[in-house]
């Protein structure tokens, strides 16, 4: 009963593949998000959607593309994988856009 | 350019000590500031909230103490407990930020017996 799952939880993939991970909320919520933590743990958001719209894409290589195909999902999809992308993704929901967010559990991606 | 900064990076706290961190803002416009504790592994939790129309919020050992007219705001655990260990961040919201959450860099908390 994870309000907000993500998939998978640990991804280890070469330079120049191409990887998804996949977000699951359950609650209902209309809004939901891609933030990035950085090895100095440094959060910080890549894209919002709301009710399927985008709303926030922030300054991110546009080999990252989030695709929501309905409200209770956001799947973001990385290209050609390179090294710097090594990080913890998490994705995040909240009922409204100025309500409180709910965080998933992180997906470590790591590029070797 | 770091809306949102937070001190000090880490902290070691003995058992039944206060816990204190700090964060400032520039942004005026923010009218959302929770804290989250995140442990290893997990992603982020809301921890405590408030909005700058109050100075104070209390939730059992946790505080956030505000003050609009310095654009500060600050965490304090009361009677700190070795499960309290974990990074804190502190955020700010509002305005024209669509729902964007701006974070700090971070506190690494630990509470030593």
């Amino acid at each position: 009963d994870t309000a907000v799952s993500q998939t998978p939880k640990y991804l280890v993939t070469q330079m120049g593949n191409d990887k998804s991970i996949k977000c699951e909320q359950n609650l209902g919520h209309d809004t939901m998000y891609w933030y990035k933590q950085d090895s100095k743990k440094f959060l910080k958001i890549m894209f919002s959607y709301n009710n399927k719209e985008l709303i926030i894409n922030e300054t991110v290589p546009n080999r990252f593309s989030p695709k929501s195909p309905d409200k209770a999902h956001l799947n973001l999809h990385i290209n050609s994988l390179e090294l710097g992308d090594s990080a913890v993704y998490f994705c995040a929901s909240s009922q409204a856009m100025n309500t409180e967010a709910f965080f998933g559990q992180g997906t470590r991606l790591t590029v070797v | 350019q770091q809306q949102v900064k937070q001190s000090p990076q880490s902290l070691i706290v003995q058992k039944g000590g206060i816990s204190i961190i700090n964060c400032a803002y520039e942004n005026t416009a923010f009218d959302y500031f929770p804290w989250y504790q995140q442990f290893p592994g997990k992603g982020p939790a809301l921890l405590i909230a408030i909005r700058p129309d109050v100075s104070e919020k209390k939730e059992g050992r946790f505080t956030i103490s505000f003050n609009k007219s310095a654009k500060q705001f600050s965490l304090h655990i009361m009677d700190s407990q070795p499960g309290d260990s974990a990074t804190y961040f502190c955020a700010a919201r509002g305005g024209s930020t669509l729902g964007r959450l701006y974070f700090g860099r971070g506190t690494q908390l630990t509470v030593w017996p």
